[in-house]
């Protein structure tokens, strides 16, 4: 079966890079997702990345996929306080007659020291 | 501006009673979601649907019923059969049938029992 796996939590300085790790196991994977979710709120789609790719930059927030190792991270460049929240990591996979359902990590809860 | 919403924010259950959280989406999407969120548990997937009049059950769906029958709502109900409803519920919704599928999510209802 699928599973996603991620650390728990993540502390870093305001101003230092962060960058959140995420193994996962179905080589079928399509896409990969990073959602952000804040206290109290849903889930927001930060960004992702097709599995044919290795990398993919978006202002501060760079993806890297090594799909040999079923390896996905997320860097956040000059982190700062308003980043402090859980990151969630997500594969996309194939579940047949055009159904893409999605398998979350457990999350990795970033605080931001100032 | 589309989006998914979800209502109550927070909703209190007596012992065996019976409660609907409400998620309503004007995104014209086809698929819809909901998961339970419990701490350090990440996502858990309750029930989808695909299609207006038709739904599946997810990883954990004892104790939950759902109803779809109009393309914009996806109704929850916990029931009394679920013995340890307190959580946060989060509803989200795709389109259908695509490799790019991202889910979008609603703010969540909090569920406690009384």
């Amino acid at each position: 079966g699928e599973d996603v796996e991620q650390s728990l939590f993540l502390s870093v300085r305001e101003g230092d890079s962060s960058v959140i790790n995420c193994t996962y196991t179905d080589s079928s994977s399509t896409y990969l997702y990073w959602y952000k979710q804040e206290p109290g709120a849903g889930l927001q789609l930060l960004t992702y990345i097709f599995s044919n790719m290795d990398m993919k930059q978006d202002q501060r927030l760079t993806v890297l996929l090594n799909k040999k190792d079923k390896h996905l991270s997320l860097r956040i460049a000059d982190t700062q306080t308003g980043d402090s929240a859980i990151y969630f990591c997500a594969e996309s996979i194939n579940s047949g007659a055009g159904s893409y359902q999605l398998t979350f990590g457990k999350g990795t809860k970033l605080s931001v020291i100032p | 501006d589309g989006g998914i919403t979800q209502s109550p924010k927070y909703l209190f259950r007596k012992e065996g009673q019976n409660v609907t959280l409400s998620c309503e989406q004007n995104l014209n999407h086809d698929a819809m979601y909901w998961y339970r969120q419990d701490p350090g548990q990440g996502l858990r997937l309750i029930y989808y649907s695909q299609i207006v009049n038709d739904f599946q059950k997810g990883d954990i769906a004892e104790g939950y019923s759902v109803s779809r029958e109009k393309k914009e709502s996806f109704p929850l109900t916990v029931t009394s059969a679920q013995k340890n409803p307190t959580a946060f519920y989060l509803c989200a919704s795709s389109t259908f049938g695509q490799r790019f599928q991202p889910q979008h999510f609603g703010d969540g209802t909090r569920l406690s029992i009384l």
